[in-house]
């Protein structure tokens, strides 16, 4: 069964604290991508990888840092220095950077 | 600066009639263009798709036009059924990256 999975669901976190997302894909993308959602907001970009060892700023990085040290998995880590880190958070795949995206069910991160 | 814009925050369309959503874009340089529906708490899910070299795309109750001339898109779902009440985002995208739009939640009254 093909698809991509974030976990966990739900997290919570203490201010100041760093926290990794996790993100994984079996369907064989090459390109991978984490977006922000906000009330009354679209998607946003935070980062994107279009192979593996590579990946480029969106256009909200500040306060994040990603990896993809493998193409099945693009962890995206959440620091202290994310101004207002509360936010569903969810990641996406594509064959190609210019394809459709497909999505996974997303991350809702509370920061108390 | 948001280059993709739906300015309908929400539509109410009663059962069986047709569900019209819009959406406008700035960037001239888009090439591909996308509808998405989400449910709360879940990823969006990807409806339909459309082409910068064509204006209009079908897929069952789902058309999808492209007016390049006036930049905008809209998607039609016909006859509208109360399991398409959703958030429904549009999607552009050139050079690598995509761009959403803030999302139209739609309620098809049975």
């Amino acid at each position: 069964d093909g698809g991509i999975t974030q976990s966990p669901k739900y997290l919570f976190r203490k201010e100041g604290q760093n926290v990794t997302l996790s993100c994984e894909q079996n369907l064989n993308h090459d390109a991978m991508y984490w977006y922000r959602q906000d009330p009354g907001q679209g998607l946003r970009l935070i980062y994107y990888s279009q192979i593996v060892n590579d990946f480029q700023k969106g256009d909200i990085a500040e306060g994040y840092s990603v990896s993809r040290e493998k193409k099945e998995s693009f962890p995206l880590t959440v620091t202290s220095a994310q101004k207002n880190p509360t936010a569903f958070y969810l990641c996406a795949s594509s064959i190609g950077t210019e394809t459709t995206q497909y999505f996974g069910p997303g991350t809702r991160l509370t920061v108390l | 600066d948001q280059q993709v814009k739906q300015n309908s925050p929400s539509l109410s369309v009663q059962e069986g009639r047709i569900s019209i959503l819009n959406c406008d874009y700035t960037n001239s340089m888009f090439d591909y263009f996308l509808w998405y529906k989400k449910y709360p708490a879940e990823g969006p899910t990807f409806l339909i798709s459309i082409s910068s070299i064509k204006d209009k795309n079908e897929d069952g109750r789902f058309t999808v036009f492209l007016n390049k001339s006036a930049k905008h898109l809209s998607l039609h779902i016909v006859p509208s059924q109360p399991g398409d009440s959703a958030v429904y985002f549009c999607a552009a995208s050139a050079r690598n990256q995509f761009y959403f739009g803030t999302g139209t939640s739609l309620t098809v009254i049975p």
